[in-house]
């Protein structure tokens, strides 16, 4: 069974680093051709597509994020990461992380709220 | 990068009724390896993002066989014959042939 947990700070102040987890279980990041994306959502808007990260550690990045975003991974935890620097207002949303398989976002974690206010 | 166009920000519909999404991509998302890099996800206020299509026509597992991908190049459909009252949600198409990953604006559907 394939599940997946997303943790994060809950609020932040604009210009600080968002730290977000992933924790997964029932598949391992280091099985040849699975990977890890974040996604996240605005309150009442769609979805934002920010980054990959797949087993050899190849890394994609949505661009329009600039240099912000840094994925990363514990293989032997079962975690991933993304950072996401300089943070503002604009950067208020549920985060979501998902598993990739098959060239699709196949499992869902249930989201976690990030708040950015001075 | 490539964008996706679902039309309809909200379609009512009764109950039992069939309907159609459709979602436009700016340039076609068939790969070398023959396959469709399009996929279908709902989403339900209180639920996990849910899976329903990929590769635009095959069905995640354990999706019902009422909801129905197709489409090619660059238009997709997903169907949904006999909505059930649990089928009232937002529908995202997204593309992963490029990145960036690009989701459609999302279509509500609504109860008639």
């Amino acid at each position: 069974q394939v599940t997946l947990k997303e943790s994060g700070p809950g609020i932040l102040q604009p210009s600080q680093t968002l730290s977000l987890t992933c924790t997964f279980s029932g598949f391992s990041l280091s099985t040849y051709g699975m990977g890890v994306g974040w996604i996240r959502q605005p309150s009442g808007k769609g979805l934002e597509w920010l980054a990959n990260i797949w087993w050899d550690d190849d890394k994609y990045y949505n661009p329009s994020l600039k240099n912000r975003l840094t994925i990363s991974k514990d293989t032997s935890n079962n975690q991933a990461f993304l950072k996401i620097t300089n943070v503002d207002t604009a950067d208020t949303a549920t985060y979501y992380c998902a598993r990739i398989s098959q060239g699709h976002f196949d499992y869902w974690g249930q989201g976690v709220m990030v708040t950015v206010s001075s | 990068q490539i964008t996706l166009t679902q039309q309809a920000e909200s379609l009512w519909i009764s109950p039992g009724e069939r309907v159609s999404i459709t979602c436009r991509a700016s340039q076609s998302l068939l790969y070398t390896d023959g396959k469709h890099y399009l996929s279908w996800y709902q989403q339900r206020p209180g639920q996990t993002t849910k899976a329903l299509i990929y590769h635009a026509s095959v069905r995640t597992d354990g999706v019902p066989t009422r909801f129905i991908g197709s489409g090619s190049g660059t238009e997709f459909t997903l169907s949904i014959e006999h909505v059930q009252p649990e089928d009232f949600a937002i529908y995202y198409c997204l593309q992963t042939l490029k990145s960036p990953l690009t989701f459609g604006s999302g279509t509500k559907l609504e109860i008639k």
